[in-house]
């Protein structure tokens, strides 16, 4: 169902720097606001970077978004053991007129 | 604080209608922004159901509008959700989840989000 597409995973030792891509369209990403959330275990998803590249009070500065074109990224820098979780992208669709979700993106901290 | 609960039956029969509630606290439903409905699948990921706006407007996914109603009661305290001929595909975590917009404004995404409830379709 999801068509944004994202890496199943992605894992950097503790420090590194780790990015995650979201491939989109035309009428999504192309066109509007791209979202970003953390689903750590048994919890709900929580919102990272909202319109592209804002960071949410309270969210570190560690994370960071950015978009071209399609295509949208989230970098994790200073990777810490407290950022295994899921990632999601999110982006409202013209065409589906409705929101659509990445595909999700497995962080591992080595 | 807001903060938003989902309750319902956990568990719904092959053909029977899945129906959730969303409570929320900490804020008047009738003061504006959307509300949501929201499930994952271990299978699917995510999955945007659909939008209520406080006047009554709704938006739903295209893959699933014949299918869905949400709704906000008189009260304004909570909002629900309706999912018609459900299969064992409707298995899923539903969320219910708060945003500002819908497109592109800087304010279309979801916060906050419920803990979520698992709903099981099986006979």
């Amino acid at each position: 169902q999801s068509i944004l597409t994202q890496p199943p995973s992605v894992s950097g030792a503790p420090r590194q720097r780790v990015t995650i891509s979201c491939s989109g369209s035309s009428s999504n990403i192309g066109k509007n606001a791209v979202n970003w959330y953390q689903q750590l275990p048994g919890k709900p998803p929580k919102v990272l970077i909202y319109y592209d590249d804002v960071l949410p009070s309270g969210v570190s500065g560690r994370f960071s978004g950015s978009k071209s074109g399609t295509s949208a990224s989230l970098a994790i820098s200073g990777l810490q053991s407290e950022d295994e979780a899921d990632y999601y992208c999110a982006a409202w669709d013209d065409g589906l007129n409705g929101f659509v979700f990445g595909t999700g993106t497995k962080v591992t901290v080595l | 604080q807001v903060q938003l609960q989902e309750s319902g039956p956990g568990l719904v029969k092959p053909s029977e209608t899945l129906s959730l509630t969303c409570g929320v606290s900490g804020y008047s439903l009738s003061s504006g922004y959307y509300w949501a409905w929201i499930r994952q699948t271990p299978g699917k990921g995510l999955e945007w159901i659909g939008s209520i706006y406080p006047d009554g407007t709704t938006y739903y996914s295209e893959s699933l509008k014949s299918r869905v109603t949400i709704s906000v009661d008189r009260s304004k305290i909570q909002f629900s959700l309706n999912l018609t001929s459900v299969t064992a595909a409707d298995t899923a975590v539903y969320f219910c989840a708060r945003h500002g917009s819908l497109a592109a404004d800087g304010t279309n995404y979801f916060d906050p989000w419920g803990q979520g409830t698992q709903v099981t379709v099986s006979s």
